[in-house]
């Protein structure tokens, strides 16, 4: 078993939806959670960082993690063509230790 | 501004040929990662390292080796012994008390 399972899609949706990204992992000492956005060709950059358990909100964006289900998640409101990218999820038990990646989420929103 | 720089950002290698990929940092963090992202894969791990003159294999090291002699720097060879190295190289370091990590733009390494 993977440390980390995210689902690849692709996932296409229109201009204006609310968008689900998810990632579940197995290693309970995990407790830094981070979502990357990767354009075509480009290095991934930082989206939404949070610590342990609970919700933040950051404009459009939402990030969620239950520790107790080990299931992350990222929400994507009113959802913009320039939101098409592919969106890695990442997390780590440590805070200079490795991260541990899924395979990222390609979305496409169209208009 | 503050960032990561990787150079150069597209790389031809002959084959038997060793080539050097570099990774440079002025956030002033501690660790620094070297990723593999091959099309429709995730991000894979070659080596890290936590603090300078000291490093750490990932998932994939066989036919890769790394230095880390300065606190910003940490450079990549891909060695002939690496089989299968075209692939698209990402580069990333992270602070002390904060697990971000924050990525350069990459370098596209083509085996001609």
């Amino acid at each position: 078993q993977k440390e980390v399972e995210q689902d690849p899609g692709p996932l296409s949706v229109p201009e204006g939806a609310i968008v689900s990204l998810n990632c579940t992992y197995s290693n309970s000492a995990f407790q830094y959670f981070m979502w990357y956005r990767q354009y075509s060709r480009k290095g991934p950059e930082l989206l939404m960082y949070t610590y342990s358990s609970g919700n933040k909100e950051d404009g459009r964006f939402t990030a969620q993690v239950d520790k107790s289900s080990k299931y992350i998640s990222l929400f994507i409101r009113d959802s913009q063509p320039s939101d098409s990218a592919t969106y890695l999820c990442a997390m780590s038990g440590s805070t200079l230790g490795r991260l541990y990646f899924g395979r990222g989420t390609q979305l496409t929103v169209w208009p | 501004d503050g960032g990561i720089t990787q150079s150069p950002k597209y790389l031809f290698r002959k084959e038997g040929q060793n080539v050097t990929l570099s990774c440079e940092q002025n956030l002033n963090h501690d660790a620094m990662y070297w990723y593999r992202q091959d099309p429709g894969q995730g991000l894979r791990l070659i080596y890290y390292s936590q603090i300078v003159n000291d490093f750490q294999k990932g998932d994939i090291a066989e036919g890769y080796s790394v230095s880390r002699e300065k606190k910003e720097s940490f450079p990549l060879t891909v060695t002939s012994a690496q089989k299968n190295p075209t692939a698209f190289y990402l580069c990333a370091s992270s602070g002390q008390g904060r697990d971000e990590a924050f990525f350069g733009q990459g370098t596209r390494l083509t085996v001609v």
